[in-house]
């Protein structure tokens, strides 16, 4: 079965500085997809960023991109400039590539605080 | 419609009633997913659907739980004889299929009391 670990519950981050979230998987699939997520104090999902695990060039999204490293099975999203409409729980999460399922394990989140 | 659209937002039910929850997704999207997600938690898959057809429900936690689509739409998530334990946020997401971008409703608050 895979798994997604998100090892940081929480992180903190000074307003305009970089952070670094980690996440790592488990999967004895070749071809997958990885996914970032942001669950906001509304409760919505909001998809960050997206990577498909056949590409070598690393995701990005504006301020948020990835560090994407197969053979390693990490995944972790860094958020540069970071601003107060960032602080939300992130998670992360994982699909099999598989013609119309992309059913999506999630990790268990990290709460990132954005400190003015 | 705009978006995936989630009924009620939030539902306080006794313990041993029944509850359905509804889902309609965004017009023209293939594949529809539940997820259960309980507090601090990641969302958790419980089922979906290619149109009406319900390849995968190997998420949901008892027989006590069962979903529909009839007509390839609208969506229904049935929790029979409620426990104190169901008391979670249940999400509905679509897709148009074959791999690509999942967009998740506001989702269902339910309490079990």
């Amino acid at each position: 079965a895979q798994t997604v670990t998100q090892s940081q519950p929480e992180m903190s981050v000074q307003e305009a500085e970089t952070v670094t979230l980690s996440c790592t998987y488990d999967t004895s699939e070749s071809d997958y997809y990885l996914f970032w997520y942001k669950q906001p104090p509304s409760r919505q999902m909001i998809l960050v960023i997206r990577q498909e695990a056949y590409k070598q060039q690393n995701a990005t999204e504006n301020r948020f991109s990835v560090n994407f490293q197969k053979a390693a099975k990490s995944f972790s999203l860094k958020i540069s400039d970071s601003q107060l409409g960032d602080a939300a729980m992130y998670f992360c999460a994982y699909a099999i590539s598989n013609f119309g399922n992309e059913k999506l394990t999630f990790g268990t989140g990290t709460r990132l605080t954005i400190i003015p | 419609g705009a978006g995936v659209s989630q009924s009620p937002r939030y539902k306080v039910t006794k313990r041993g009633q029944d509850v359905t929850l509804r889902c309609d997704p965004i017009s023209s999207h293939a594949t529809l997913y539940w997820y259960q997600q309980a507090l601090g938690q990641g969302p958790e898959f419980l089922t979906y659907f290619n149109y009406e057809a319900q390849p995968d429900k190997s998420g949901l936690p008892s027989d006590r739980f069962s979903a529909e689509r009839p007509e390839g739409s609208i969506s229904t998530l049935t929790i029979q004889r409620t426990e104190q334990r169901d008391s979670a946020m249940y999400r509905c997401a679509s897709s148009r299929g074959m791999n690509t971008e999942a967009f998740f409703g506001q989702g269902t608050r339910l309490t079990v009391v």
